[in-house]
C-alpha cells in the first residue's frame, strides 16, 4: 500500500531559526516528490519537485533533500519567518496517482 | 493568468441536505481533481475528471459524485450529508500532457460545514 509519512506532526520554533521536516514514503513505483507549503483555509502550493537523480534542490530558504534508496526526503527551512507558519505537505506520485502525507504543522513565532 | 477558482467559499449545510461544490480549471487545463481536507488530516483524494469523464475515484461512498462540463469546469455533489463530511473541499487542475508528472495546481477551497 502506497504511504507517505510525515514528521513531525507539529513545531514551533522562534522566527529567525531553521527547522527540517521529514518525509517518509513506500510509493511505488516513484515517479516524483513534492513539498507543498498550505495556509490555513487554503490550498496547497508547490514549493519543490524532485525526481529520482535529484539529491538537493533549492526554493529560496527552503531546501529540500531527496534519498531515492531509503525513501526519505526533508525539507530545510532556513532563518525562519512569521510567514513561514503553515501545513507542509509532501506528495509523492507514483505516475498515475499522487500519495498526500498528512503533513508538519509548523508555527513560528516572535 | 487566473488560477483554479472555487465557489462558494463556505457552505453550511445540516444533516440529509445536499451539497453542490464548483471549481473551474486554470484555462486550458482538462482535468479537474476533488480532494477532502477534514480538519487536522491529510489530503484524501475524491475524484478524477478528464476531457468530461470520471477517470477514478477515491475510497468515498456513492453519495459523493461530480461531473465534469464541456468547458472543463466541474461540480462536486455529496448527497444526505453527514456530520463527518464537515472539512475544506480543494479542487486543482492539471494540464494532461503534466498530468503524469503531477503537476496539479490546487484553487483555495470551499469549507462544508455540516451541522
Amino acid at each position: 500500500k502506497n504511504q507517505v509519512e510525515q514528521s513531525p506532526q507539529s513545531l514551533i520554533i522562534l522566527e529567525g531559526k531553521n527547522c527540517t521536516l521529514q518525509c517518509n514514503y513506500t510509493v511505488s513505483p516513484f515517479s516524483n516528490l513534492r513539498w507543498y507549503k498550505q495556509d490555513t483555509g487554503r490550498g496547497p502550493v508547490s514549493l519543490t519537485i524532485m525526481t529520482f537523480s535529484e539529491n538537493t534542490k533549492s526554493n529560496g530558504r527552503y531546501t529540500a533533500t531527496l534519498d531515492a534508496d531509503t525513501k526519505q526526503s526533508s525539507l530545510h527551512i532556513t532563518a525562519s519567518q512569521l510567514s513561514d507558519s503553515a501545513s507542509y505537505i509532501c506528495v509523492v506520485n507514483a505516475g498515475n496517482m499522487l500519495t498526500f502525507g498528512g503533513g508538519t504543522r509548523l508555527m513560528v513565532k516572535p | 493568468e487566473a488560477g483554479v477558482t472555487q465557489s462558494p467559499t463556505h457552505l453550511i449545510k445540516t444533516r440529509g441536505q445536499q451539497a453542490t461544490l464548483r471549481c473551474s480549471p486554470i484555462s486550458g487545463h482538462t482535468s479537474v481533481y476533488w480532494y477532502q481536507q477534514a480538519l487536522g488530516l491529510g489530503l484524501q483524494f475524491l475524484l478524477w475528471y478528464d476531457e468530461g469523464e470520471e477517470r477514478n475515484r477515491g475510497n468515498f461512498p456513492p453519495r459523493f459524485s461530480g461531473r465534469q462540463f464541456p468547458n472543463y469546469s466541474s461540480e462536486l455533489n455529496v448527497n444526505a450529508l453527514e456530520l463527518e463530511d464537515s472539512a475544506l473541499y480543494l479542487c486543482a487542475s492539471s494540464l494532461e500532457k503534466v498530468r503524469r508528472w503531477g503537476e496539479q495546481y490546487f484553487g483555495p477551497g470551499t469549507r462544508l460545514t455540516v451541522t
